[in-house]
């Protein structure tokens, strides 16, 4: 069963412009994650916030926490092409390391 | 370090064969996992190993079988083949915080 879902489905931007994804989840979580995946390759980690973090950067990324609504949000400021990629939430509801997987927000950075 | 790897990269087989997905990792993570990932879905969870000797049963089990005889290595077996087992494969390793991802496996099963 699916915990996170991502919205929008797809998302097509210009180059330079910055890039908005949602997860919204359905239980409690210890923290959430999210992860890129190029075309045909493994998932990378990006970044994760836990449930008494409230926002969290790591260089242009920057996600935010609302456990009041059980949503996130992934903000990529100043697209670049390499920006170009399938982005994902995993929560981790019960600290037992299973994460739950949203299907994913595919971002294509038109150049 | 490599990372985590897997082999092979591409499978082809028939209905009703068998055979092993191989994983390694050698960054001495105690947790490892296999999931499935299948278009427009995120990944679903096959096994799940917390350590040498334990294994467990994700969200998706029925048709594969796992063991974890070392702390580096995580096979996975697919018993009797079926055209539903057709999908990608990634394996995982975790330091209980982030997963580290391998590069996959592209199976069909025709």
């Amino acid at each position: 069963s699916q915990q996170g879902e991502e919205d929008p489905q797809a998302l097509s931007i210009q180059e330079g412009e910055n890039a908005t994804m949602n997860c919204s989840y359905k239980t409690s979580i210890n923290n959430l994650q999210w992860y890129r995946q190029n075309s045909g390759r493994g998932l990378v980690h990006l970044i994760l916030i836990r449930s008494n973090e409230r926002e969290k950067h790591s260089g242009r990324l920057r996600v935010t926490l609302d456990t009041s609504k059980k949503s996130s949000s992934l903000l990529i400021t100043a697209s670049r092409a390499a920006d170009t990629a399938s982005y994902f939430c995993a929560t981790d509801p019960d600290s037992n390391y299973q994460l739950i997987w949203g299907a994913g927000t595919k971002l294509i950075i038109k150049p | 370090n490599a990372g985590v790897t897997q082999t092979p990269k591409f499978q082809v087989l028939k209905t009703g064969q068998s055979m092993t997905l191989q994983c390694a990792q050698d960054m001495n993570h105690e947790y490892m996992s296999w999931y499935r990932q299948d278009p427009g879905m995120g990944l679903r969870l096959i096994h799940y190993s917390v350590g040498a000797g334990i294994t467990d049963q994700g969200e998706v089990p029925n048709g594969y079988n796992v063991s974890r005889s070392t702390t580096e290595d995580f096979p996975l077996r697919l018993l009797s083949a079926a055209p539903s087992q057709t999908s990608v494969y990634f394996c995982a390793s975790s330091d209980f915080l982030e997963q580290y991802f391998g590069p996959g496996t592209r199976l069909t099963v025709t």
